[in-house]
């Protein structure tokens, strides 16, 4: 089984629209979970971490973490043409992080 | 605000040559990370490194592959003989590791061109 999963995508929304992410994750995972933007040809920038159950909102980002069902969410509020990137998911700790082969995502304008 | 640096941005070289990708982590963090991807696929761990040594390496880490911090602020991946599969974007990442803060924050990444 592979360690961070993103089965969803690639996910097209109109602007102004909610754009939602997904992401499974294994035993061999440790707790600590991450989503990191990716524009074509450039780096991984984090957008948000998230290490209890629940969910945690920064801006028009929320991420929410469900422990016992293995599960990773992201969700985009009022998508702007800008949020067109790849999202990846990444679950690790302080050696290493797993990530998912992320979600294209573009906004319609 | 700080940011993690990396040089050269590209890198070419002949198969069997050795290459020395340099970062500089950001300054009050403790935890330095090299990652790769391969054009179209996922980002790849590939060593970790806290207080001058390896805290993790992956599969890919093979002895070709060597970490050095040679000085206050530079973190260097040397990879001995270049393979064609070596080709892919390589990523430096630091981390703060202060109460439970495991955020890594990558560079802008090296691509490195084997031929």
């Amino acid at each position: 089984q592979k360690e961070v999963e993103q089965n969803s995508g690639p996910l097209s929304v109109p602007e102004g629209a909610i754009a939602s992410l997904n992401c499974t994750y294994s035993d061999r995972v440790s707790q600590s979970f991450f989503w990191y933007r990716q524009y074509s040809g450039k780096s991984p920038e984090l957008i948000m971490s998230i290490y209890s159950n629940g969910d945690k909102e920064d801006g028009r980002f929320t991420a929410q973490l469900n422990k016992a069902s293995q599960y990773v969410s992201l969700l985009i509020r009022d998508s702007q043409p800008s949020d067109s990137a790849t999202y990846l998911c990444a679950g690790g700790d302080d050696y290493k992080l797993s990530f998912g082969a992320g979600t294209t995502v573009t906004v319609r304008a | 605000e700080p940011e993690v640096t990396q040089t050269p941005s590209h890198q070419v070289t002949q198969m069997g040559q050795e290459v020395i990708l340099r970062c500089v982590p950001i300054s009050n963090h403790l935890y330095f990370y090299w990652y790769r991807q391969i054009l179209g696929q996922k980002v790849e761990f590939l060593v970790s490194f806290y207080n001058n040594e390896i805290s993790e390496k992956s599969e890919i880490f093979d002895d070709q592959f060597s970490v050095e911090r040679p000085d206050g602020s530079n973190f260097t991946l040397k990879i001995r003989s270049t393979k064609l599969e070596d080709s892919a974007m390589y990523f430096c990442a630091s981390s703060p590791f202060l109460g439970g803060d495991y955020e890594q924050y990558f560079g802008p990444g090296t691509r490195l061109t084997v031929t």
